[in-house]
């Protein structure tokens, strides 16, 4: 299994819609988990922090299953402004490195 | 915005020149981290600075080398470009505090190398 690994995207989908990303994690020790949100070349931006079961914020909740090692992100009642590239983000390494998922990337439509 | 600021936004180089990049960290934070980006992959940690010393490194070559300074801004610096090094080059801040892997990104330098 890939340190990191995200739906490979793009996802398209009208205003309005609900949508979900997943991502899955190598390292079974993890404990805290982020999603960046970043816009065509920009840098990231911190999205979301999951330390325990998961967050709410908004449009935006992420879940963790610690079993299956996935998070996911659901996105509800999309935004023009909602499309970017969402990154999953696990601190893998020690002294809080973060490994990255190659992103998906998310294009709402009017 | 995050108060991470990067320098310069653009850089064109030739092969086998050598590159610095700078990083100012975000009032506070005491912790910077490097990452390379390539076009349509996820950052890629370079290595990390914490006080000064270097506190994690990824999977890259000694050419690539760094400085953290007292006031915690921090330099990258590349020896005998190669094109493949052309990317998205970002710095991030935090505060390393127990538990805490929150990290803020600065707008990145772009690096081409030709």
């Amino acid at each position: 299994r890939k340190e990191v690994e995200q739906d490979p995207g793009p996802f398209n989908v009208p205003e309005g819609a609900t949508v979900a990303f997943n991502c899955t994690y190598s390292n079974s020790a993890s404990q805290s988990f982020f999603w960046y949100r970043q816009d065509c070349r920009k840098e990231p931006k911190l999205l979301m922090s999951v330390y325990s079961s998961g967050n709410e914020d908004g449009r935006f909740t992420a879940q963790l299953n610690r079993a299956s090692q996935y998070i996911s992100l659901l996105i509800r009642d999309s935004k023009l402004s909602d499309s970017a590239t969402y990154l999953c983000v696990v601190p893998l390494g020690g002294y809080s490195t973060l490994t990255f998922g190659k992103g998906t990337m998310l294009l709402v439509s009017p | 915005e995050t108060g991470v600021t990067q320098s310069p936004t653009h850089l064109i180089k030739t092969r086998g020149q050598q590159v610095t990049l700078r990083c100012s960290s975000q009032s506070g934070h005491n912790t910077v981290s490097w990452y390379q980006q390539a076009l349509g992959q996820g950052p890629q940690f370079i290595f990390q600075y914490y006080r000064e010393e270097e506190n994690g490194r990824g999977n890259f070559p000694p050419r690539f080398s760094g400085l953290q300074f007292p006031n915690y801004s921090s330099e990258l610096n590349v020896n005998a470009l190669e094109l493949d090094d052309s990317a998205l080059y970002l710095c991030a801040s935090s505060l390393t505090t127990g538990g805490s892997y929150e990290q803020y990104f600065g707008p990145g330098t772009r690096l081409t190398v030709t």
